[in-house]
């Protein structure tokens, strides 16, 4: 079964220092979607991309945060400079066209920033 | 903001039995509601989905009831198998028909089926 595909699964960083999240989306999908999951928080959206730009993103992703479809298979998210509050598990979604469906969630990136 | 709200943080059941848990919201444009079940240390697995225009759907042992008027949604499991045992997320969204497809999720509700 098609699945999406989230690396590193663990990435510690200092404050300060950047770091890129990868994805790899399930192929025949247009719609990508990072969200993140604080320790014993909610998961809250962050950003959706489709065609290349984004579609609608939060108050959280603001200028530290950045995505990018670079080849064609790959959508990354870039945070330039981490914060301490930036520690969480980051889920990457796509979705597919042909009407209202689901969004299928990789099995996440646990960041720790120190 | 609390717009999808799942009061109950916890259910524990019997094996066999029914787990019904339930969901609240608040945005009335929401048009769109999906059930995830979270296993630690993986991402959310899609369960079933409701659209606005229906009150029930149901696939297998789950089933989503929707209620618009109350702005209550549930998931009903049954037979409740240990293997179920994981948290579950309710989901919602507006559709706008394009790329915005935003979900907004509850806290989850943690099922423990025991045996």
């Amino acid at each position: 079964e098609p699945e999406v595909t989230q690396t590193p699964s663990h990435q510690v960083t200092q404050m300060g220092q950047e770091v890129i999240l990868r994805c790899v989306p399930i192929s025949n999908h247009l719609y990508f979607y990072w969200y993140r999951q604080i320790l014993g928080q909610k998961v809250e959206f962050l950003v959706s991309f489709y065609n290349n730009e984004i579609s609608e993103k939060s108050e959280i992703f603001d200028d530290q945060f950045s995505v990018e479809r670079p080849d064609g298979s790959n959508f990354t998210l870039k945070i330039r400079s981490t914060k301490l509050e930036d520690s969480a598990m980051y889920f990457c979604a796509s979705r597919g066209t042909g009407g209202v469906t689901e969004a299928f969630f990789g099995q996440g990136t646990r960041l720790t920033v120190v | 903001d609390q717009q999808v709200k799942q009061n109950s943080p916890s259910l524990s059941v019997q094996e066999g039995r029914i787990s019904i848990l339930n969901c609240d919201y608040t945005n009335s444009m929401f048009d769109y509601f999906l059930w995830y079940k979270k296993y630690p240390a993986e991402g959310p697995t899609f369960l079933i989905s409701i659209s606005s225009i229906k009150d029930k759907n149901e696939d297998g042992r789950f089933t989503v009831f929707l209620n618009k008027s109350a702005k209550h949604l549930s998931l009903h499991i049954v037979p409740s198998q240990p293997g179920d045992s994981a948290v579950y997320f309710c989901a919602a969204t507006s559709w706008s028909g394009g790329s915005n497809y935003k979900l907004t999720f509850g806290k989850g509700t943690l099922l423990t089926v025991n045996p």
